[in-house]
């Protein structure tokens, strides 16, 4: 059984390029939520992508936009990179109605912005 | 504004007994959340509060109680392995996860 993965592991980017970051969720769920995390920070909510539509979003700029296809997979794109989008970016997914909402998490995309 | 309070780091022996605390004021409350956290790699859930009262799972145990928007992790036979950073979070009346910064966890010999 498959769990979160993500592409790529680590990125190194310049000011005011974009990123494409990707998710694939756990085996059988079906919604994909984004977060950054800082260094000794925890976890800040960027959005949620539930039946390829974004449901809830954070305290997050428009530059932050995001995609879910058919198969639950999901995109995070970030346009215009500043230095403080330097962050580890995780991917979590979910069952809707599964319970506890537990969320599993992947192994996270590092994002460094130079 | 919504705030999640745990301290920022603990030391404890190994073979101990350490108690975590997190402290929550959120906009509405559907449950709470305990994740570990290794250094470099994605959070892994621990366990699930959303009532009063005690949860034991093996080695680590979780209280809530909900009036005085307090949680606690208990962790028991603490061992080298578990030297991580501990995560509280709260889902709240949207189900958006409201984490903590995390209390980071030191394991002696």
């Amino acid at each position: 059984d498959a769990g979160v993965t993500q592409s790529p592991t680590h990125l190194i980017k310049t000011r005011g390029q974009q990123v494409t970051l990707r998710c694939s969720p756990k085996s059988g769920h079906d919604t994909v939520s984004w977060y950054q995390q800082a260094l000794g920070q925890g976890p800040q909510f960027i959005f949620q992508y539930y039946e390829e539509e974004e449901r809830q979003r954070g305290n997050f700029p428009d530059r932050f936009s995001g995609h879910q296809f058919p198969n639950y997979s999901s995109e995070l794109n970030v346009n215009a990179l500043l230095l403080g989008d330097s962050a580890l970016y995780l991917c979590a997914s979910s069952l809707v109605g599964g319970g506890t909402y537990e969320q599993y998490f992947g192994p996270g995309t590092r994002l460094t912005v130079t | 504004g919504q705030n999640i309070d745990q301290p920022t780091e603990m030391t404890a022996t190994e073979g101990a007994i350490v108690q975590i605390n997190c402290t929550y004021q959120t906009s509405g409350f559907n449950g709470l959340f305990w994740y570990q956290q290794h250094a470099g790699e994605a959070p892994t859930f621990l366990s699930y509060n959303v009532l009063d009262g005690l949860e034991e799972k093996g080695r680590f145990s979780s209280f809530l109680s909900r009036s005085k928007g307090y949680s606690y992790l208990l962790l028991k036979e603490l061992q080298m392995k578990d030297s991580a950073s501990y995560l509280c979070a709260v889902r709240d009346s949207n189900y958006q996860l409201i984490w903590g910064a995390g209390t980071k966890l030191i394991i002696k010999p």
